[in-house]
C-alpha cells in the first residue's frame, strides 16, 4: 500500500506570491493534519481535517488555509508568501480522529518550500 | 498550555551501545498520549514507540523502550544495541484533550562507528 504522499516534493517562490500544497493520505485514513517545521525545530501543528470538515487549527494567520476532498486528499494553501514560511511542511493522515483513537499518524515525505 | 521539552539538541553514541534520550512534558489532561518519532535525513518522520499514558507498563519495542514516569511528567526513549541506521533526528510528541500532535524541539543523535 502506498503511504501518504505528497507534492511537489520541492518549491521555490518569491515574497507575495501563493503557493498550493498537495496531499494525498493512505488509503482508507480519513483524517488529514498539516505541520510547519522550520529547520532546526520540531513540527508545528497548521490543521486537521476529517471528513472534510476542519477540526482543529494551529495558531497560524489566516495566509495559512487548507481543504480536504471527498477522496479525502487534502490542499495546503498560503498567501502573500513571507521569507518565514520557508519551512518543510508535512502532511500526516490517520484513521479516525486523534482524539478517540490511539491510531498513530502516518507522515509524507514533507514538501520542502523556499521563500526568496 | 501543553509543552514538550527535550533539553538534548545533539547526542552521539558509540555503535553497540546503549543511550537514553530525555523528554518532559506538561499537559492538564488525564488521557493523553506520548510518542518518540524518527526522522532521518530523508525527511519522512517514522513512528519509533507509542505509550498510553493510563498504562503503567513501559513500552518497549525490540531495541527500543520507554521510560515512562507519569506523576514526574517525564518520557525517556532508550535505544539498546545501537545501530548506525539509528542516527536521526527524534522528536517526542504529546496528543492530548485536542486533535494535534504538540512536538519538542528534537534530539540529534549520531550512532559513531
Amino acid at each position: 500500500d502506498a503511504g501518504v504522499t505528497q507534492s511537489p516534493t520541492h518549491l521555490i517562490k518569491t515574497r507575495g506570491q501563493h503557493v498550493t500544497l498537495r496531499c494525498s493520505p493512505i488509503s482508507g485514513h480519513k483524517s488529514v493534519s498539516w505541520y510547519q517545521q522550520v529547520l532546526g525545530q520540531g513540527p508545528q501543528f497548521i490543521f486537521q481535517y476529517y471528513e472534510k470538515e476542519e477540526r482543529g487549527r494551529g495558531n497560524f494567520p489566516d495566509r495559512f488555509s487548507a481543504r480536504q476532498f471527498p477522496n479525502y486528499s487534502s490542499e495546503l494553501n498560503v498567501n502573500a508568501l513571507l521569507l518565514g514560511d520557508s519551512a518543510l511542511y508535512l502532511c500526516a493522515s490517520s484513521l479516525d480522529l486523534h482524539q478517540d483513537s490511539n491510531q498513530p499518524q502516518h507522515f509524507g515525505d514533507g514538501t520542502r518550500l523556499s521563500i526568496l | 498550555a501543553q509543552t514538550v521539552t527535550q533539553s538534548q539538541p545533539e547526542m552521539s553514541v558509540q555503535e553497540a551501545e546503549t543511550v537514553t534520550l530525555s523528554c518532559t512534558y506538561d499537559t492538564s489532561e488525564n488521557n493523553y498520549y506520548l510518542f518518540w518519532y524518527k526522522q532521518p535525513p530523508s525527511r519522512q518522520m517514522i513512528l519509533v514507540i507509542r505509550q498510553e499514558a493510563y498504562k503503567q507498563q513501559n513500552a518497549t519495542e525490540n531495541r527500543f523502550s520507554v521510560n515512562f514516569q507519569k506523576a514526574a511528567k517525564s518520557f525517556s526513549l532508550k535505544i539498546s544495541d545501537s545501530q548506525l541506521g539509528d542516527t536521526a533526528m527524534y522528536f517526542c510528541a504529546l496528543l492530548s484533550g485536542t486533535y494535534k500532535y504538540i512536538f519538542g524541539t528534537g534530539t540529534r543523535l549520531k550512532v559513531l562507528a
